[in-house]
């Protein structure tokens, strides 16, 4: 079983649409949690951290459900720009805690 | 910003041939590491270092090794490419505190080894 888990997609929505991905780690004892963004043919980039409490930034929403161990990700108002690979992070504790395990990321396509 | 360059964009190489692929970072983090990125796979870590002169194997260090040797360089050496190590290669480098912390990437390097 994969450390992180995420639908590969491509979920294609209309602009101005509420996208929701989701994504499941195995390891029940981690405890750093990241959304990152993956434009085409460029580097990562950190998107938003996920707290236990939940957390918001504009448009977008990070949920952690300790108990089922998934992460969610909830884009909401979608723009063309938001067309991006959304990777789904989770830090590693076999490096202390230094490193971190990428998901293989959901593409998004958001269309006019 | 911080900036982490990568010493190529795009590299052709042969197969047996030995590769050099350089990493820099300007923001005296203390932590690199080196990930190729293969199509359903995702990032996979080969190797990173947490200091100077120090290293650890990440998940797929067999045909690599690495060197750090100034803070702020961190480099991968391919000893004999082979085809099967043709894959965007992608840096990144991070500060040290009592839990994971952002990683900020270069630009990638795309190798094609034939």
């Amino acid at each position: 079983r994969k450390e992180v888990e995420q639908d590969p997609g491509p979920f294609n929505v209309p602009e101005g649409a509420t996208v929701a991905f989701n994504c499941t780690y195995s390891n029940s004892a981690s405890q750093s949690f990241f959304w990152y963004r993956q434009d085409c043919r460029k580097e990562p980039k950190l998107l938003m951290s996920v707290y236990s409490s939940g957390n918001e930034d504009g448009r977008f929403t990070a949920q952690l459900n300790r108990a089922s161990q998934y992460i969610s990700l909830l884009i909401r108002d979608s723009k063309l720009s938001d067309s991006a690979t959304y990777l789904c992070v989770v830090n590693r504790l076999d490096t202390g805690r230094r490193a971190l395990t990428f998901g293989s990321g959901t593409r998004l396509q958001v269309q006019p | 910003d911080v900036k982490v360059t990568q010493s190529s964009r795009y590299l052709v190489k042969r197969t047996g041939e030995k590769v050099f692929l350089e990493c820099v970072q300007d923001m005296d983090h203390e932590n690199m590491f080196w990930y190729r990125q293969d199509p359903g796979l995702g990032l996979r870590l080969i190797y990173f270092s947490y200091d100077v002169k120090m290293k650890e194997k990440g998940d797929i260090p067999e045909g690599y090794s690495v060197s750090r040797e100034k803070k702020e360089r961190f480099s991968l050496i391919l000893e004999s490419a082979s085809t099967n190590q043709t894959s965007m290669y992608l840096c990144a480098s991070s500060l040290t505190s009592g839990g994971a912390v952002e990683q900020f990437f270069g630009p990638g390097t795309r190798l094609t080894v034939l």
